[in-house]
């Protein structure tokens, strides 16, 4: 089945800096990689996704990137603000895997003041 | 977007009592759910797919007899944790699956409940 590695587990940068957290996938079959960001207590919310067919996404501060040749994507935060901080989990599913979400380990992301 | 609502969002029960956790879409029709488990500091874990109107589909390692799944509407699944132990304290999250969005549905998460057994 499929794996799902996630780095770095903990990440703490300075409010304004930028945030990137990598993960790769093992299964060469998945083509749909959302990122959610969970807080504390909290169920995961879904912030950013990508499909296999294009290679990056964009959306105000947030954005991802693929490389399905490498079976690696990426989650990019700019202008980091303290209300970005809480834990991210990247995933992965494919068409006819049942919708079935392989998740990360997750990151947890601080962002100093 | 869609909401998921999750009840109770926490619950606090005496060891070998059984409980019942209700995951109901809002505002649109799931004819699946999925159930999660997170441990703290975990990543979640799939445990089962829930099907309307069919038995639910588990994930190797989790025992369908303690974990059993109930959907018997298309806005309505339910997890009971029976003979609950201590081990089986954890985050129990579900979500619906909505039509459209890859690749088959997007998916909406619920809140989570959080079960503490004494």
């Amino acid at each position: 089945g499929e794996n799902v590695e996630q780095h770095p587990s903990t990440l703490s940068v300075q409010e304004g800096d930028s945030a990137v957290i990598k993960c790769t996938y093992s299964d060469s079959a998945s083509n749909y990689f959302p990122w959610y960001k969970q807080e504390l207590g909290k169920g995961p919310q879904l912030i950013i996704d990508i499909r296999s067919n294009v290679g990056e996404k964009k959306d105000q501060r947030i954005a991802v990137t693929l490389n399905k040749t490498a079976k690696h994507f990426s989650l990019h935060i700019t202008e980091t603000q303290p209300e970005d901080s809480a834990v991210y989990f990247c995933a992965a599913s494919k068409t006819g895997g049942g919708n079935k979400l392989t998740f990360g380990t997750g990151t947890q992301l601080k962002v100093e003041l | 977007g869609a909401v998921v609502s999750q009840h109770p969002s926490w619950v606090i029960c005496k060891s070998g009592t059984s409980v019942k956790i209700e995951c109901r879409s809002l505002d649109f029709q799931a004819t699946t759910m999925f159930w999660y488990r997170q441990f703290p500091k975990q990543s979640l874990m799939l445990m089962a797919t829930s099907n309307e109107g069919s038995k639910a589909t588990y994930e190797q390692g989790v025992e369908k007899d303690k974990f059993l799944i109930n959907h018997a509407s298309l806005t309505l699944s339910t997890l009971t944790v029976t003979s609950a132990h201590p081990e089986d304290s954890s985050f129990y999250i579900c979500s619906a699956l909505g039509a459209g969005g890859p690749p088959g549905g997007e998916l909406f998460f619920g809140e989570g409940s959080r079960l503490t057994v004494l």
